[in-house]
């Protein structure tokens, strides 16, 4: 049983456009989400996150939306940039217990010049 | 700056060895996580701890088990490594549960191929 979705294993984008990457989750007890961008052969990065009282977080080129009626949450890139090329794992949390992070399979963002 | 240091990043191991991974954390973090990193998986949750001495199954933890003798270094044993067990294994730690401080950072990760 998946609770954290990436459904787009890859997702292609031309530079300087914008890249969406979608994620969608089914427990409604997740109360925190969070980005993470992972090159090969490297671990993950922490790249943003938001609170289930928000509905949107933003830190440079990235903003992060929050639909808890839809339990969907994505990942904008505004302008995506070559060095953006990496697999994006959305993860969730339902706090209260170090029972670590929920992830999804990952989207491969491939920026294309 | 965070920093999650991982023994090894490349190891080969025979099928029936024993294998330990090594990760240190030097931020203070309570809690830490291994996973493993399989194509069209994502990441797996193996054991995580959150406190010295103390750990939990994730949701693949057959086959392994942890140490956790000290608060920044917490070990993954493989106790006779199969060759389903080649992965990528990613060590994290987080600081306290609950909210932004459960953030997790992450280790470079060990890639192990098991012959």
């Amino acid at each position: 049983d998946q609770q954290v979705k990436q459904n787009s294993p890859s997702l292609s984008v031309q530079e300087g456009r914008i890249s969406i990457l979608n994620c969608d989750y089914t427990n409604s007890m997740f109360d925190y989400f969070l980005w993470y961008k992972k090159y090969p052969a490297e671990g993950p990065t922490f790249l943003i996150s938001i609170s289930s009282i928000k509905d949107k977080n933003e830190d440079g080129r990235f903003t992060v939306f929050l639909n808890k009626s839809a339990k969907h949450l994505s990942l904008h890139i505004v302008p995506s940039q070559p060095g953006d090329s990496a697999v994006y794992f959305c993860a969730a949390s339902s706090g209260g217990g170090a029972d670590g992070l929920t992830f999804g399979k990952g989207t491969h963002l491939i920026i294309q010049p | 700056d965070v920093k999650v240091t991982q023994s090894s990043r490349y190891l080969v191991k025979r099928t029936g060895e024993k294998v330990f991974l090594e990760c240190v954390q030097d931020m203070d973090h309570e809690n830490m996580f291994w996973y493993r990193q399989d194509p069209g998986l994502g990441l797996r949750l193996i054991y995580f701890s959150y406190d010295v001495k103390m750990k939990e199954k994730g949701d693949i933890p057959e086959g392994y088990s942890v140490s956790r003798e000290k608060k920044e270094r917490f070990s993954l044993i493989l106790e006779s490594a199969s060759t389903n067990q080649t992965s990528m294994y990613l060590c994290a730690s987080s600081l306290v549960s609950g909210g932004p401080q459960e953030t997790q950072y992450f280790g470079p990760g060990t890639r192990l191929l098991v012959l």
